[in-house]
C-alpha cells in the first residue's frame, strides 16, 4: 500500500526566505513521487517528479526536491520565496504512474 | 501543454437529485481517466479508474451505484452523483492519461455542494 504524509498543513515564510515543505511516503515497492501545486480555482499543476533517476529533482519555478530513501522523504524546497508561490502544495506517490495517492496538502503563505 | 477541463466548476444541487460532472481532455486522447474527491482538510482520494469503452474500476469503499462513471469516448469521462446527499459535498477532480505516453494531466476540479 502507498501513502503520503505532509507535515504542516500551513506554512508561512517571508518573501525571499527559504521554502521547505515536508513530505514522507510509504510504499511497498519503489515509488514514483510527485509535487503538485494548486492555485485558487485552478487544477493541479505538476512541479516536479521523481522516477528513479537522479535523487535531486529540479522542477519549475525554482523548486526542487530530494528523494531520500533512507528517510522515506521527498521534501520540496525553494531558496527564495516569491509572492506568486502562495498556493496549495500536494505531494503524491504512485507505483504505476497512473493512480496517485496524495497527501493532505500544505498551504503556503508568503509574507511581504 | 495538454489541458483537461472539468465542467461545471461549481454546482449546487438539492438533496436527492443527481448531478453530472464532465471531464474532457481538450487536445489529446485519453484511454484512461481517474476520478478523485477531496473533503475539507483531507487528502485527494482516488475514487475510480475509468477506461474508455469498459466499466470503471472503483476503489474500496466507493459505491459504484451512487457514483456512476461513463467513459464513452477517448476525450470524455463523466461522473454522476446519484441521489446526492449533503455528505457528498466535496471537491471532485479528474485526471487523464495520454493514450500515447504516460503523462497524467489534472483537471481544475469541480466543487459540489448538496443542500
Amino acid at each position: 500500500a502507498q501513502s503520503v504524509t505532509q507535515l504542516g498543513s500551513h506554512v508561512s515564510v517571508s518573501e525571499g526566505a527559504l521554502v521547505l515543505l515536508r513530505c514522507n511516503y510509504s510504499s511497498s515497492v519503489p515509488p514514483y513521487l510527485f509535487w503538485y501545486v494548486q492555485y485558487p480555482n485552478q487544477g493541479l499543476q505538476l512541479l516536479l517528479k521523481y522516477t528513479s533517476a537522479a535523487t535531486l529533482v529540479k522542477g519549475i519555478n525554482g523548486f526542487e526536491a530530494e528523494f531520500k530513501k533512507s528517510e522515506t522523504s521527498f521534501h520540496l524546497t525553494k531558496p527564495s520565496a516569491h509572492m506568486s508561490d502562495a498556493a496549495e502544495y500536494f505531494c503524491a506517490v504512485s507505483v504505476n504512474g497512473n493512480q496517485f495517492y496524495f497527501g493532505t496538502g500544505t498551504s503556503l503563505t508568503v509574507i511581504p | 501543454g495538454a489541458v483537461v477541463s472539468q465542467h461545471p466548476s461549481w454546482v449546487i444541487c438539492k438533496s436527492g437529485t443527481s448531478v453530472k460532472i464532465e471531464c474532457r481532455s481538450l487536445d489529446f486522447q485519453a484511454t484512461t481517466m481517474f476520478w478523485y474527491r477531496q473533503f475539507p482538510k483531507q487528502s485527494l482520494m482516488l475514487m475510480a479508474t475509468s477506461n474508455e469503452g469498459s466499466k470503471a474500476t472503483y476503489e474500496q469503499g466507493v459505491e459504484k451505484d451512487k457514483f456512476l462513471i461513463n467513459h464513452a469516448s477517448l476525450t470524455l469521462s463523466t461522473l454522476t452523483v446519484t441521489s446526492a446527499h449533503p455528505e457528498d459535498s466535496s471537491f471532485y477532480i479528474c485526471s487523464a492519461r495520454k493514450s500515447s505516453g504516460n503523462t497524467i494531466y489534472f483537471g481544475e476540479g469541480s466543487w459540489l455542494t448538496v443542500v
